[in-house]
């Protein structure tokens, strides 16, 4: 168990919706990374928090935006789904920055846009 | 091109053998990780280098700068093994940003 918990596991929605994605990162990271896994894609750097900032963008469309609560849960906003939005979506933690602590991932929510 | 280049795309052995899967890039990094995806779809983080070797349990990883080519081996492969791996670079200019290869199934059979 990677402490890292998303919810919801499994979400299906229409075109035009809009999502929320839930991410409580494990005890005492500070730090929470979004990635999007699709079939033709890959796995993709979507956004990064630190401690309720915005640290680094990727790849990430203007339909989607992202925040990091003083509680130091994320959510991942998705708005205006288009069917290549389905994908699986992994938050990620770690302590710090990534690349002075190991990155602890959450098991995914998959979204599907019929 | 791809940054981030994985060989070989799949990779079935036998219970036993030793594992190599290659990870090439074509840009700077800071660091390279490789990452284990389930058949279920969690990812584990194996390791995180941006210099030399590191070890743990059956599992070893290094990684040459120069070359811009790290590897992942695996000893006394076992079933358990099969999952798909995914290695990773991150950006040197002091963001986050990871960029990942698209992953190499490996499948063990017994």
């Amino acid at each position: 168990d990677s402490g890292v918990t998303q919810t919801p596991k499994h979400l299906i929605t229409a075109t035009g919706q809009r999502v929320t994605l839930r991410c409580s990162p494990r005890s005492g990271d500070l730090s929470v990374y979004w990635y999007q896994q699709s079939l033709d894609q890959g796995l993709q750097f979507l956004i990064q928090y630190y401690n309720g900032e915005e640290r680094a963008k990727g790849n990430i469309l203007e339909r989607f935006s992202a925040q990091q609560f003083p509680d130091l849960h994320s959510e991942l906003n998705l708005s205006s789904l288009e069917l290549g939005d389905s994908a699986l979506y992994f938050c990620a933690s770690s302590l710090v920055g990534q690349g002075s602590s190991p990155l602890h991932f959450g098991n995914g929510t998959r979204l599907t846009v019929t | 091109k791809n940054e981030v280049e994985q060989s070989p795309q799949n990779l079935t052995a036998q219970e036993g053998e030793f594992i190599t899967i290659n990870c090439s890039y074509s840009v700077g990094i800071s660091a390279l990780h490789w990452l284990q995806q389930h058949p279920g779809g969690g990812i584990v983080s194996l390791f995180m280098l941006s210099s030399g070797k590191k070890k743990h349990g059956r599992l070893i990883a290094t990684i040459n700068i120069q070359e811009k080519h790290g590897s992942l081996h695996i000893t006394a492969s076992h079933p358990r093994d099969s999952a798909v791996y995914i290695c990773a670079v991150r950006s040197p200019f002091g963001n986050e940003k990871l960029t990942f290869g698209t992953g190499t199934r490996l499948t063990i059979i017994p």
